[in-house]
């Protein structure tokens, strides 16, 4: 079945530094988000992205898709503790009901 | 995107009881939820598709009869964990299917079971 790979899984950087997450699908997506779970809390939607080469930016946040529309990255400059949380990439599961795959995730830390 | 709640927030119950976590669409009617357990730093796994009217899809691994899937409306969905057991203390979150594949997520409900 379908797999989404999240690099790295742990992150901890100094604030201020540049952080970025990688993720890889086993096949090819329509689409890809992004969501972001603070400790302790519940998967908030980012952004999605459809088209080939995509970037999207949110303010310190920049998103892109692939090429192939098989990888995705957030990068986030300059980071704050506001960004601290788990940031975690879905890809359409397949099929007709919508569900998404998950990747594992990259818990990101920052010290102030 | 669509505000989803949960309740309760945290349950804590005997080893045996049931368990009933429901989830509410506020402002969205939601044909598809999905209902999702988590472990500590870990990702999430989806247990099943809940479709209104209709009987849940559950994933590979997840007993039916153990979670018990209801979507009676269009703005209600309920799981009941059976005879719970302390090995299903977790945290479960449920979504509601949005627009273009997107899910917005309910805040949780930690379940501890003694």
């Amino acid at each position: 079945g379908q797999q989404v790979m999240q690099i790295p899984q742990y992150q901890h950087v100094q604030e201020g530094e540049d952080f970025t997450t990688y993720c890889n699908s086993s096949t090819t997506l329509s689409n890809i988000q992004w969501y972001k779970q603070r400790p302790g809390g519940h998967p908030v939607f980012l952004i999605q992205l459809v088209k080939s080469g995509e970037v999207k930016k949110q303010k310190r946040l920049t998103f892109q898709f692939g090429e192939a529309k098989k990888n995705s990255s957030l990068h986030i400059t300059a980071t704050q503790t506001t960004d601290v949380g788990t940031y975690f990439c879905a890809g359409p599961g397949g099929g007709s009901n919508y569900k998404l795959t998950f990747g594992k995730g990259t818990l990101l830390t920052v010290n102030p | 995107g669509a505000v989803v709640s949960q309740h309760p927030s945290r349950v804590i119950c005997k080893s045996g009881t049931s368990v009933k976590i429901e989830c509410r669409s506020l402002d969205f009617q939601a044909t598809t939820m999905f209902w999702y357990r988590q472990f500590p730093k870990k990702s999430l796994m989806l247990m099943a598709t809940s479709n209104e009217g209709s009987k849940a899809t559950y994933e590979q691994g997840v007993e039916k009869d153990k979670f018990l899937i209801n979507h009676a409306s269009l703005t209600l969905s309920t799981l009941t964990v059976t005879s719970a057991h302390p090995e299903d203390s977790s945290f479960y979150i449920c979504s509601v299917s949005g627009a273009f594949d997107t899910q917005y997520f309910g805040p949780g409900t930690r379940l501890t079971v003694l």
